[in-house]
């Protein structure tokens, strides 16, 4: 069974400093990794989506890499801003029903 | 383009009353999703659906049933309430090469 950890559980950082978040899954037979970004209250927004035949993804001041044979991923995020406050989840997509399986996030606060 | 819809966004139900929680994608994806979220146990599959009259169980089904007789629907039912469902539903929908795109949740409060 498809296991995904979270490193760290939260987060606090002053705004402008660049920080990594880390995901490791136990089942390194994945399609694709997928960071999410979810804001108190609302829905989950896709922020990046490696697939198995890639080592990273980059947009904007993000950029995701993708580790398969150690079952690892993280998510770099440059110059951090106050609006980057949220909770981050990492989530592998494995084969045998097209499902996803997710961590239980990185709760990330920026202060100014 | 509307991407993932969900409706409603908040219900309060009694224990024992049934409900239907609709959801709705337009990108024409063949994978659609229910999951629900409480606090610190993350997200959990409940059912899911890998293509049009398709259904499977995911991770927490019990109490739950669902059904895609339409490509763009799926639909998340609630036979009997119980204030264990108490709970923020979301659903997803996805394709071979895209990720997972999320609606803005459903929030349902069993009394």
């Amino acid at each position: 069974k498809q296991e995904v950890t979270q490193i760290p559980a939260a987060l606090s950082v002053p705004e402008g400093e660049n920080l990594v978040l880390n995901c490791s899954f136990t089942d390194s037979a994945i399609y694709n990794l997928q960071w999410f970004r979810q804001d108190p209250g609302k829905g989950l927004t896709s922020l990046l989506l490696i697939q198995s035949s890639q080592r990273e993804q980059t947009s904007g001041r993000l950029n995701a890499s993708l580790d398969k044979s150690s079952g690892r991923s993280t998510l770099y995020i440059a110059a951090s801003q106050p609006g980057d406050s949220a909770t981050y989840l990492c989530a592998v997509f494995t084969g045998g029903g097209n499902k996803l399986t997710f961590g239980t996030g990185t709760q990330l606060k920026v202060e100014l | 383009n509307a991407g993932v819809t969900q409706t409603p966004k908040f219900r309060v139900l009694k224990t024992g009353q049934s409900m239907t929680l609709l959801c709705a994608q337009d990108m024409n994806h063949e994978y659609m999703y229910w999951y629900r979220q409480d606090p610190g146990m993350g997200l959990r599959l409940i059912h899911y659906s890998v293509g049009e009259g398709t259904t499977a169980k995911g991770e927490v089904p019990d109490g739950y049933n669902v059904s895609r007789l339409k490509k763009q629907n799926f639909l998340l039912g609630l036979e009997s309430a119980a204030p264990s469902q108490t709970s923020v539903y979301f659903c997803a929908s996805s394709s071979d090469r895209e990720g997972e795109y999320f609606g803005p949740g459903t929030r349902l409060l069993v009394l």
